[in-house]
């Protein structure tokens, strides 16, 4: 089976940096995406990984370890604005087809 | 570009009823998800459809369940009776193949909240 852990809050400061781990257990693995839900909205796209490493786009970055089963979502720059859940999803490669599992997101409250 | 939307958003109906559920994926994408969020959970993989085939429904909760997309278009869901435990977002989402040049990644909708009495 799969199994995807994130922590279920984090509070943190405007213009600060905050990180938010997932660690995750999956075979076949083929990719780690980022999405950003507002609540009542739909998730958007966030990042994608599939290969050791940091992805940077604009003031977010994510990275992935596939060894470690481990990803992290970081945001500089904290805006208001970011106060969302970010929700950590494994695809997967299984019955000839693209699988999305996701995690149960983390909430994060940015305060002034 | 119209993103994927999904009708109705938020639907209440009785135990015993039926409710169908309508996504109009993005226009070119042949991938269509389904997948639910029931209250305080995750969100959880129902079925994908590549074109008008069903390509993995490993994920649909039981019988009453019943997804279609005929002509490779738009998707229904229907669930028939509903039960209580049947409350939740259901979010459809899209998506182009997986190559060289585009990571797959899935386009949802807003969802339709579904609320079971």
């Amino acid at each position: 089976g799969q199994n995807i852990d994130q922590p279920t809050e984090m509070t943190a400061t405007e213009g600060a940096i905050v990180q938010i781990n997932c660690t995750y257990q999956t075979s076949g693995f083929n990719g780690l995406f980022w999405y950003q839900q507002h609540a009542g909205e739909a998730p958007t796209f966030l990042s994608y990984n599939v290969l050791d490493g940091l992805e940077e786009k604009g003031r977010f970055s994510s990275f992935l370890s596939r060894s470690k089963g481990y990803s992290y979502l970081l945001l500089k720059e904290l805006q208001m604005k970011d106060s969302a859940s970010y929700l950590c999803a494994v695809r997967r490669w299984a019955g000839g087809g693209n699988k999305l599992t996701f995690g149960t997101g983390t909430q994060l409250k940015v305060e002034l | 570009e119209a993103g994927v939307t999904q009708f109705p958003s938020h639907s209440v109906i009785e135990k015993g009823q039926t409710v169908t559920l309508r996504c109009d994926p993005i226009s070119g994408h042949d991938n269509l998800y389904w997948y639910r969020r029931v209250m305080g959970k995750e969100i959880k993989f129902l079925l994908h459809f590549v074109k008008e085939s069903k390509q993995d429904e490993s994920g649909m909760p039981n019988n009453r369940f019943l997804a279609e997309r005929t002509g490779g278009t738009y998707s229904t869901l229907k669930v028939q009776p509903a039960e209580l435990e049947d409350s939740g977002v259901y979010f459809c989402a899209s998506s182009q193949d997986q190559n060289s040049d585009n990571t797959g990644e899935l386009f949802f909708g807003e969802g339709s909240r579904l609320t079971v009495l």
